[in-house]
């Protein structure tokens, strides 16, 4: 079976910074592509990043670019991200998702349970 | 960046209704599109992907058209398991974006 599970979500303090982690297990994680997204509370969804599985694509929303580093250990089938600068506009659940090649674009097929990170003084 | 817009933003239907939501997109993005259902406190689950192809264990009365800039996610027969959020998400290029949600209600 699939799973994601993110943990090290938390309260800090604007300016402060917070290391998420998503544990994958069920699927052979080196082969994937893996993407955290976001969601405010009460707002819709946002993609954050994207890790391709070799770690050789990156890319980031212009919201996070700068502040934010995605990074995976193949080897412990994890996922990272590591958020400096937080703002007040970061609160949301983080939700890690695995992204599966399709016949036209790409689709993301598993979610872990999103793990909450709230930016306040 | 491609906005993604869909309509209605929140609907009212009961069970067994047919109901019909709409995800226009800024710019063409052939067949780029997926569709999410999202419950209470839960993560997003995909439905449809490609714009018509049923995700593997998603229930029949789910269905998807449309290609270019308008698509549309048809539920035949409302169950009420099916009242929740409906959201879109084009990935024709990154940042991959999200309509701003149906809130589909009793």
């Amino acid at each position: 079976e699939v799973q994601l599970v993110e943990s090290g979500g938390g309260l800090v303090k604007p300016g402060g910074s917070l290391r998420l982690s998503c544990a994958a297990s069920g699927f052979t994680f080196n082969s994937y592509t893996i993407n955290w997204f976001r969601q405010a509370p009460g707002k819709g969804l946002e993609w954050v990043s994207s890790i391709s599985s070799g770690s050789t694509f990156i890319y980031y929303a212009d919201s996070v670019k700068g502040r934010f580093t995605i990074s995976r250990d193949n080897a412990k089938n994890s996922l990272y991200l590591q958020m400096d600068s937080l703002r007040a506009e970061d609160t949301a659940v983080y939700y890690c998702a695995r992204l599966e090649t399709v016949t036209h674009g790409v689709v993301f097929d598993y979610w872990g349970q999103g793990t909450l990170v709230t930016v306040s003084s | 960046d491609i906005q993604m817009t869909q309509s209605p933003s929140s609907l009212s239907a009961s069970v067994e209704d047919r109901v019909t939501i709409t995800c226009r997109a800024s710019q063409s993005i052939s067949r780029y599109l997926n569709w999410y259902q999202q419950k209470p406190g839960e993560a997003p689950k995909v439905l449809i992907y490609a714009a018509y192809s049923l995700q593997s264990g998603v229930p029949s009365r789910f269905s998807g058209s449309g290609s270019g800039t308008e698509f549309t996610l048809t539920i035949s027969s409302l169950q009420p398991e099916d009242f929740a959020t409906y959201y879109c998400q084009q990935s024709h290029s990154t940042p991959y974006t999200f309509g701003q949600g149906t809130k589909l209600e009793i």
